[in-house]
C-alpha cells in the first residue's frame, strides 16, 4: 500500500550544527506535506509545510525541500538548539483528505 | 487564530468503563474533524472522519461500535471509547481543518489508561 515513511528512526546532534530530518514518501498524488513536531505527552504543533508545486520553502531556521522525482520530502533545521528535541513527523495529503503520518524521527540535541 | 481544544487532557478509566474526549474548534467552524491514535514510540494513526450531521467515517479495522463519534455542531466532535480495556489505553489526539484553506490544526491530545 501506499505510506509515509522516514528513513533515521533517531539522529543525535551537537547544539549550533544544521539537522536534517529525511522522509520518503510513495503516493505520488499527494500535493500538500507537512512537518511536525511533536513533544512528550503533547499533540503536533505544525513547523512548516509545502505544496506539490514548490521544490523549497523556508522559514525561521527552518527549511523543508522537496523532490517529486524520488518522491524525497526534507527538514532542514539551522542552528539546532536544545528546544528542538522531540519527535518531527512528515504528514502528507491529497487535497483535504487527512493527512497520511509518517513513523517519526527522534532528534536528540546534545548540550 | 485556528485553535482545536480537546478535552481531558488525561484520564484514567476502570475497566469496562466508557470515556468521553472532547475536540472544539474555538474560533473557526470545522464541518470536518479527524481522529487519531498514538501508542507509545509510533506515529498518529487515523481512526476515524468525523462529519458534522452526519455519520463518521471508519478506517479499516477500527471498530465503530466500541468508538462512538458524535459532531452535533459545527464546533464540537467528540470520541466517546465504550467498555474500554487496557488495550485501548493510547493518546487520542483530534484534528480540524479551518475553512477551505489547506492546513491541520491538532487538538494536545487525550493520554486514556485503563486500569
Amino acid at each position: 500500500g501506499e505510506s509515509v515513511g522516514l528513513h533515521l528512526p533517531t539522529l543525535s546532534v551537537q547544539e549550533g550544527d544544521n539537522s536534517i530530518i529525511n522522509c520518503a514518501y510513495s503516493n505520488s498524488a499527494s500535493d500538500y506535506f507537512i512537518w511536525y513536531k511533536q513533544e512528550s505527552g503533547k499533540g503536533p504543533q505544525f513547523i512548516i509545510d509545502i505544496r506539490s508545486n514548490m521544490d523549497k520553502r523556508q522559514g525561521q531556521r527552518v527549511t523543508v525541500l522537496l523532490n517529486k522525482t524520488v518522491k524525497h520530502l526534507s527538514l532542514q533545521i539551522a542552528a539546532t538548539q536544545p528546544g528542538d528535541s522531540a519527535v518531527y513527523f512528515c504528514a502528507e495529503s491529497r487535497g483535504n483528505t487527512p493527512l497520511v503520518f509518517g513513523k517519526g524521527t527522534r532528534l536528540s540535541v546534545i548540550a | 487564530g485556528a485553535v482545536v481544544s480537546q478535552h481531558p487532557s488525561r484520564v484514567i478509566c476502570k475497566s469496562g468503563t466508557s470515556v468521553k474526549i472532547e475536540c472544539r474548534s474555538l474560533d473557526f467552524q470545522a464541518t470536518t474533524m479527524f481522529w487519531y491514535r498514538q501508542f507509545p514510540k509510533q506515529s498518529l494513526m487515523l481512526m476515524a472522519t468525523s462529519n458534522e450531521g452526519s455519520k463518521a467515517t471508519y478506517e479499516q479495522g477500527v471498530e465503530k461500535d466500541k468508538f462512538l463519534i458524535n459532531h452535533a455542531s459545527l464546533t464540537l466532535s467528540t470520541l466517546t471509547v465504550t467498555s474500554a480495556h487496557p488495550e485501548d489505553s493510547s493518546f487520542y489526539i483530534c484534528s480540524a481543518v479551518p475553512g477551505r484553506s489547506y492546513g491541520y490544526t491538532f487538538g494536545s491530545g487525550t493520554r486514556l489508561t485503563v486500569v
